[in-house]
């Protein structure tokens, strides 16, 4: 089967660092995303990790370990519009489908 | 703005009634994909269309069904509606259908309440 788990509930303080983690059993692995999505709002992409190792993107970085099936979304600088969930979603198979599974998201809370 | 369109943004209607709800991908992608996103779980795929074609299928119902038109956009046509149909509907496209940084733009959505 497909399992991706995450933390339900986040909350952080302005200004600060927050790791959201992300672990996974899929029956494959040909990629990881990470999206943001505002409540009633689309999904928006955030991060593309295939290989092992941390990928920086401005105030945020994805870290993957495809041994340990994991992941994690850093944010830095964290600013009150972050308050969103965040999506982490593995495409489990290569070749002529782009199917993606999404874990439930992690509801993060931005305090001032 | 993601350049995907979804209508109707709002769709209210009875048990048991059918409703079809329309994705415009973005410019040039020739993949479609359909979720299913209620209050209690996540993301959840139903199918992906790729230039016409069916290409994967998900926790779709066998109630629901949907299609890609020549011009690309795409229909999800749900019947004999439930309660527990009530949700947001998400359209997404890629350019392609490999590899796994074909990243996917989502639609605003269509958010169903089923009374």
């Amino acid at each position: 089967g497909q399992n991706i788990d995450q933390p339900t509930e986040m909350t952080a303080t302005e200004g600060a660092i927050v790791q959201i983690n992300c672990t996974y059993q899929t029956s494959g692995f040909n990629g990881l995303f990470w999206y943001q999505q505002h409540a009633g709002e689309a999904p928006t992409f955030l991060s593309y990790n295939v290989l092992d190792g941390l990928e920086e993107k401005g105030r945020f970085s994805s870290f993957l370990s495809r041994s340990k099936g994991y992941s994690y979304l850093l944010l830095k600088e964290l600013q009150m519009k972050d308050s969103a969930s965040y999506l982490c979603a593995v495409f489990p198979h290569g070749g002529a489908t782009n199917k993606l599974i999404f874990g439930t998201g992690t509801l993060l809370a931005v305090q001032p | 703005d993601s350049g995907v369109t979804q209508t109707p943004k709002h769709l209210i209607t009875a048990t048991g009634q059918r409703v079809t709800l329309r994705c415009s991908p973005r410019s040039g992608d020739l993949s479609v994909y359909w979720y299913q996103q209620s209050l209690d779980q996540g993301l959840q795929f139903l199918i992906q269309y790729y230039n016409g074609e069916e290409r994967a299928k998900g926790n779709i119902l066998e109630r629901f069904s949907a299609q890609q038109f020549p011009d690309l956009h795409s229909e999800l046509n749900l019947s004999s509606l439930e309660l527990g149909d009530s949700a947001l509907y998400f359209c997404a496209s890629s350019a392609g259908t490999s590899g796994g940084n074909n990243e996917q733009f989502f639609g605003p959505g269509t958010r169903l309440t089923v009374l």
